[in-house]
């Protein structure tokens, strides 16, 4: 079975301080992880996502995450917070075979000015 | 490049009544999936497709019914409408297992 968990519901962080958004996983068998970014009254954006190979990857609007089998981990992160990151972030799982993405149950991010 | 497209994008039903959610997707993806997405629930999957002809249920497929019969559209049926299924719902496809979803923009509906 997979799981993901997304530590902290609500998350604020200062504009142009470093955003760190939280996911750890669950999985028997090597993961492919993803993060999502749902803006207000949108769907799903894919920001970024990894398979296999380099565990840095980056994303769209300079989002980056990082792989790390040892701590079973995928944290989000972002070097300086603008206010259009407001949003809602969700980390998910899939492995191989598997027909469906496992969801965690999303963290909002809210930028102070 | 249209990707996935849902209709409607807001509707109102009121208490009995039935409707379906259209969904459609031009990127000859395999997979098809419906959620539902409450307020501080994340998403919930209701049904998916791995294919034309094949559905299955997911967590919450109670009061709704799915159908696949092209590799592009998957309805979702609301029969008998309650005011536990006001959601946003979302449609969502990926080509294969190993791929992320790719989501429509959302049928927000409110059953009154």
């Amino acid at each position: 079975a997979q799981s993901v968990t997304q530590l902290g519901s609500h998350v604020s962080v200062s504009e142009g301080a470093l955003v760190l958004l939280r996911c750890n996983y669950s999985s028997s068998v090597p993961p492919y992880l993803f993060w999502y970014v749902q803006y207000p009254n949108q769907g799903l954006q894919l920001l970024l996502k990894y398979t296999t190979g380099a565990t840095l990857v980056k994303g769209i609007n300079g989002f980056e995450a990082e792989f790390k089998k040892s701590e079973t981990s995928f944290h989000l992160t972002k070097p300086s917070a603008h206010m259009s990151d407001a949003a809602e972030y969700f980390c998910a799982v899939r492995v191989f075979g598997n027909e469906k993405l496992t969801f965690g149950t999303g963290t909002r991010l809210t930028i102070i000015p | 490049n249209a990707g996935v497209t849902q209709t409607p994008k807001f509707r109102i039903l009121k208490i009995g009544q039935s409707m379906t959610l259209q969904c459609t997707q031009d990127m000859n993806h395999n997979y098809m999936y419906w959620y539902r997405q409450d307020p501080g629930m994340g998403l919930k999957l209701i049904y998916y497709s791995v294919g034309a002809g094949i559905t299955d249920k997911g967590e919450v497929p109670n009061g709704y019914n799915v159908s696949r019969s092209t590799t592009e559209d998957f309805p979702l049926r609301l029969e008998l409408a309650a005011p536990s299924q006001t959601s946003v719902y979302f449609c969502a496809s990926s080509y294969s297992t190993g791929d992320g979803y790719t989501f429509g923009s959302g049928t927000r509906l409110t059953v009154v």
